[in-house]
């Protein structure tokens, strides 16, 4: 079946810095993936779709400048936070859409936490 | 706004079926039925779908009534390791932006 990895799978980070986190379709090609945060006993909320090529489309009250998104290869793309504050302490989930009825595959997980 | 309902929690013995249930009464026509689980801290795992037959695979069995407003997933001989959040999930044929609720958390037992 399809891979989709996800590194790191988690990573804690000081108040006020970047993290960048990737995701690759290990087995397949990918031009939309998709960008998903889950806070602690909560469901998953779609933050954005990354199409290779162009600009990511954010759905409504996520900041694009906060979160940037760059899908530079039909394998790879990676989700930035800048000035990470304790509130971006999440876990974040990307998928990759596939060809066929399926739709997509999704990737581990990374788990942030911001001190 | 919620396009399905699932009940929020169930038990379920080792070894028996599980039978998980879905409301989706404002369904589409062009609307497939899927499923996911997400063991805690792993990432959401696909499981089945379907549009209005009845499905079955090597995980498990999905049962969609004549009038598309409701379907049961079925996991045919519960595992402890079947123990996740179950998620359905409806989706227009060519969207592949998911929607996901609160799902059913399923905890299986000894």
């Amino acid at each position: 079946g399809a891979v989709v990895s996800q590194h790191p799978s988690w990573v804690i980070c000081k108040s006020g810095t970047s993290v960048k986190i990737e995701c690759r379709s290990l087995d397949f090609q990918a031009t939309t993936m998709f960008w998903y945060r889950q806070f602690p006993k909560q469901s998953l909320m779609l933050m954005a779709t990354s199409n290779e090529g162009s600009k990511a489309t954010y759905e409504q009250g996520v900041e694009k400048d906060k979160f940037l998104i760059n899908h530079a290869s039909l394998t790879l793309s990676t989700l930035t936070v800048t000035s990470a504050h304790p509130e971006d302490s999440s876990f974040y989930i990307c998928s990759a859409r596939t060809s066929g009825e399926i739709g997509q595959f999704f990737g581990p997980g990374t788990r942030l936490t911001v001190l | 706004d919620a396009k399905t309902t699932q009940p929020p929690s169930m038990d379920c013995a080792e070894g028996r079926a599980a039978n998980l249930p879905c409301n989706h009464s404002t369904i589409s026509g062009n609307e497939y039925v899927y499923w996911y689980r997400q063991i805690h801290s792993q990432g959401p795992q696909y499981i089945i779908h379907g549009l209005k037959n009845n499905e079955t695979n090597e995980m498990a069995s999905l049962i969609i009534t004549e009038d598309r407003k409701s379907s049961t997933l079925i996991l045919p001989h519960a595992t402890l390791r079947d123990t996740a959040v179950y998620y359905c999930i409806v989706r227009v044929e060519g969207d592949y932006k998911l929607s996901f609720g609160a799902g059913t958390t399923v905890t299986v037992r000894a």
